[in-house]
């Protein structure tokens, strides 16, 4: 157990919708990071959250949006879904952000489905 | 594309046998790390290296980095069916904010 929870576990949905996934980090960590995994495009950095404030930004699309609360929780939106999207979703959480040179934790992902 | 690729893509081994996994990279780092994923589960940091070093071990792992063939290799000895899962390594480029994470490489340990 890496110490990062992420709900929901699994999630399916239709195109066109909107879903929220969640994210607590480890305790004392102050930077987020999520991960899009898919077969054809394998692990892909999406974004990353430092105390609040977003840090680096990845390969995420317009349609998707994140945000990291006073509480260092994080959420990722997705909107008006599209089949492709349909992936694992992972946080990890680090306590460093200032290098990439920080172990990170990962949670156990959320399964998003589109049908 | 800057991403590390792994080498080879799949590989099946004996348990007791040794498993060598290989990372290649196109730019120049500042470190670069494995990690594990069994099925459907969040990764699992094995162990970093950095770009002045050569050689790092923890337990039955063994990672090296030759920075002059921008290349990286972990071996895992007297592997265990537990050791079934893959593989990623992850680099962290110089003046990039990421980690870049390769396709990976699928391990089974037949018993």
């Amino acid at each position: 157990d890496s110490g990062v929870t992420q709900t929901p576990k699994h999630l399916i949905t239709a195109t066109g919708q909107r879903v929220t996934l969640r994210c607590s980090p480890r305790s004392g960590d102050l930077s987020v990071y999520w991960y899009q995994q898919s077969l054809d495009q394998g692990l892909q950095f999406l974004i990353q959250y430092y105390n609040g404030e977003e840090r680096a930004k990845g390969n995420i699309l317009e349609r998707f949006s994140a945000q990291q609360f006073p509480d260092l929780h994080s959420e990722l939106n997705l909107s008006s879904l599209e089949l492709g999207d349909s992936a694992l979703y992972f946080c990890a959480s680090s306590v460093d952000p200032g290098t990439m040179s920080d172990t990170q934790y990962f949670g156990p992902g959320t399964r998003l489905t589109v049908l | 594309s800057q991403q590390g690729e792994e080498d080879p893509q799949a590989l099946s081994i004996q348990e007791g046998e040794n498993a060598t996994m290989n990372c290649s990279y196109k730019t120049s780092i500042n470190n670069l790390q494995w990690y594990r994923q069994n099925s459907g589960r969040g990764l699992v940091h094995l162990i970093l290296i950095r770009s002045n070093e050569r050689e790092k071990h923890s337990g039955r792992l063994r990672v090296t980095l030759d920075t002059s063939k921008k290349s990286s290799s972990l071996l895992i000895t007297a592997s265990r069916a537990a050791d079934t899962a893959s593989y990623f390594c992850a680099t962290d480029f110089q003046g990039a904010q990421k980690l870049v994470f390769g396709q990976g490489t699928r391990l089974t340990i037949n018993p």
